[in-house]
């Protein structure tokens, strides 16, 4: 059975603390990714990666890095948060080739930032 | 215009009701059309995937892809109160298909009345 996990459910941070959101996949999926889902305006891409150590910008970048040392594991960033990054995360990954579009996804984090 | 367009309801029917989920979207390259479903406090998850114009069924799950009027829609036969949820269309957005993320729609939330 596919497994996304995400480290954490539920977290509150305050402004200007350094955010760590992980994400571990057990599929040895080459692509991964983070979103960020808002009321009203669903979910949207923040950064993606195709390989270990490659990185590509998504549509809303700005507040945010990645890290992907190793295949299995891509972290999501907040160099300093701020109220407005208080969101849902998800995380997914798929395969590369043929079926790439099939994404699986984690439970998501839900982050307050006070 | 956004790329995708979906109505994110409230849409209410009672139990056995057909229910007909849609969205429209902008982009012609768009290649590959999917339908998730995301229950409260979970990440979303695959329910349909679909290529070329026309039906793929699934048990009580239709999706439908109209590429020439861009507009995708998703049946569901004898629905379930178990079936309320929020559903989330999604297109591939890239030249290496899903490996570039997904552009999602806002997605409707169904609920199936007992």
């Amino acid at each position: 059975d596919v497994k996304v996990t995400q480290s954490s459910r539920y977290l509150v941070k305050r402004t200007g603390e350094k955010v760590f959101l992980e994400c571990v996949q057990d599929m040895d999926h080459e692509n991964m990714f983070w979103y960020r889902q808002d009321p009203g305006l669903g979910l949207r891409l923040i950064y993606f990666s195709y390989d270990v150590k490659m990185k590509e910008k998504g549509d809303i970048p700005e507040g945010y890095s990645v890290s992907r040392e190793k295949k299995e594991r891509f972290s999501l960033i907040l160099e300093s948060a701020s109220t407005n990054q208080t969101s849902m995360y998800l995380c997914a990954s798929s395969r590369q080739g043929a079926g790439t579009d099939t994404q699986y996804f984690g439970p998501g984090t839900r982050l307050t930032v006070l | 215009q956004k790329e995708v367009e979906q109505d994110p309801g409230p849409l209410s029917v009672p139990e056995g009701a057909i229910v007909s989920l849609n969205c429209t979207y902008s982009n012609s390259a768009f290649q590959y059309f999917m339908w998730y479903r995301q229950y409260s406090r979970k990440g979303p998850e695959l329910l349909m995937y679909t290529y070329s114009s026309g039906n793929k069924e699934d048990g009580r799950f239709t999706a439908q892809v109209d590429k020439s009027s861009k507009y995708i829609s998703l049946f569901i036969r004898d629905s379930q109160p178990s079936d309320s949820a929020t559903y989330l269309c999604a297109m591939t957005r890239g030249a290496r298909g899903g490996a570039d993320g997904l552009t999602f729609g806002k997605g409707t939330h169904l609920i199936i009345q007992p």
